[in-house]
C-alpha cells in the first residue's frame, strides 16, 4: 500500500499563471476528492470522482478550477490565471465506494501565488 | 448540509497530563464523524471514526471518542498525553449511508509541554 501521492508538494508561481497538480489515489479506490486548506482552518471540500465521473462540485470551485481523471485512476487540478488568494494547500484524498467509506489523504501540495 | 465546530483552536497541556479536545456538529441528517490528525509537515492521518454501533469508539494510540446525539458531540479524549501526541487534530462530519465529502472543523492545535 503506498498511500495517496500528490505532485509535486509545493509550488511558487505568480499572479496570472497557470498551475496543474496531480494525484495518484491508492490503488483499488474508485473515489477520489479534492479539498482546499488555508493557514489556520479545516480542509474545505472542492470536488469529488466515482471512477472517471466528476459527481460533486463546491461553489468554492470558481470557473478557474478545472479538475479532471480521465481514466478513473489519477486526477489533475488546474488552476488557471491564478489569484494570490488560491495560495493554500491543495489535498488529494481517496476511497473506496463502500457505505463505511474512510478517506486517505495525501501529502498535499503547498500553493504559493505571489 | 452539515457543519463542524471545534471550540478550542489551542490547547496546552503538560505530559502525562489527561485532555479533551471539543467537537460539536449540525446536521439535519444522521452522521457519520471522525478525528483526524495532521502532524507537522505531514498530511491528514485518520485517529477514529464513528459510523454506528457503540457510541465510544478508540485509536490504537489510546485516544476515544464518545458520540453524544443529544448534545451533537464528538470530544476527543486521552488519559496521559505524550510529546508526540503533539499535532493539529481535526473533527470531521459526513452524512451517514451514502458518504461523501467531509465537512471539517477549523482544528485545535494540541501542544504538549514537558
Amino acid at each position: 500500500d503506498t498511500g495517496v501521492s500528490q505532485d509535486p508538494r509545493h509550488k511558487i508561481t505568480k499572479r496570472g499563471q497557470n498551475v496543474t497538480f496531480r494525484c495518484d489515489p491508492i490503488s483499488e479506490h474508485n473515489r477520489l476528492y479534492w479539498y482546499r486548506q488555508t493557514l489556520g482552518q479545516g480542509p474545505e471540500f472542492l470536488t469529488y470522482f466515482q471512477n472517471e465521473a466528476q459527481l460533486e462540485k463546491s461553489r468554492l470551485l470558481s470557473d478557474r478550477f478545472s479538475a479532471e481523471r480521465p481514466k478513473g485512476s489519477f486526477s489533475t487540478l488546474e488552476i488557471q490565471r491564478t489569484e494570490q488568494g488560491d495560495s493554500a494547500m491543495y489535498l488529494c484524498a481517496s476511497s473506496q465506494d463502500t457505505v463505511q467509506e474512510t478517506q486517505y489523504f495525501g501529502p498535499g501540495t503547498r500553493l504559493l501565488v505571489l | 448540509a452539515q457543519s463542524v465546530t471545534q471550540l478550542d483552536s489551542q490547547v496546552p497541556v503538560f505530559e502525562e497530563a489527561p485532555v479533551e479536545l471539543r467537537c460539536n456538529y449540525s446536521s439535519s441528517v444522521s452522521v457519520y464523524l471522525f478525528w483526524y490528525v495532521q502532524y507537522p509537515n505531514q498530511g491528514l492521518q485518520l485517529l477514529l471514526k464513528y459510523l454506528s454501533g457503540s457510541t465510544l469508539v478508540e485509536s490504537i494510540n489510546g485516544f476515544e471518542a464518545e458520540f453524544n446525539k443529544s448534545q451533537t458531540s464528538f470530544h476527543l479524549r486521552k488519559p496521559s498525553v505524550h510529546i508526540s501526541d503533539t499535532a493539529e487534530y481535526f473533527c470531521a462530519v459526513t452524512r451517514s449511508g451514502s458518504a461523501r465529502q467531509l465537512t471539517f472543523g477549523s482544528g485545535t492545535q494540541l501542544t504538549v509541554l514537558p
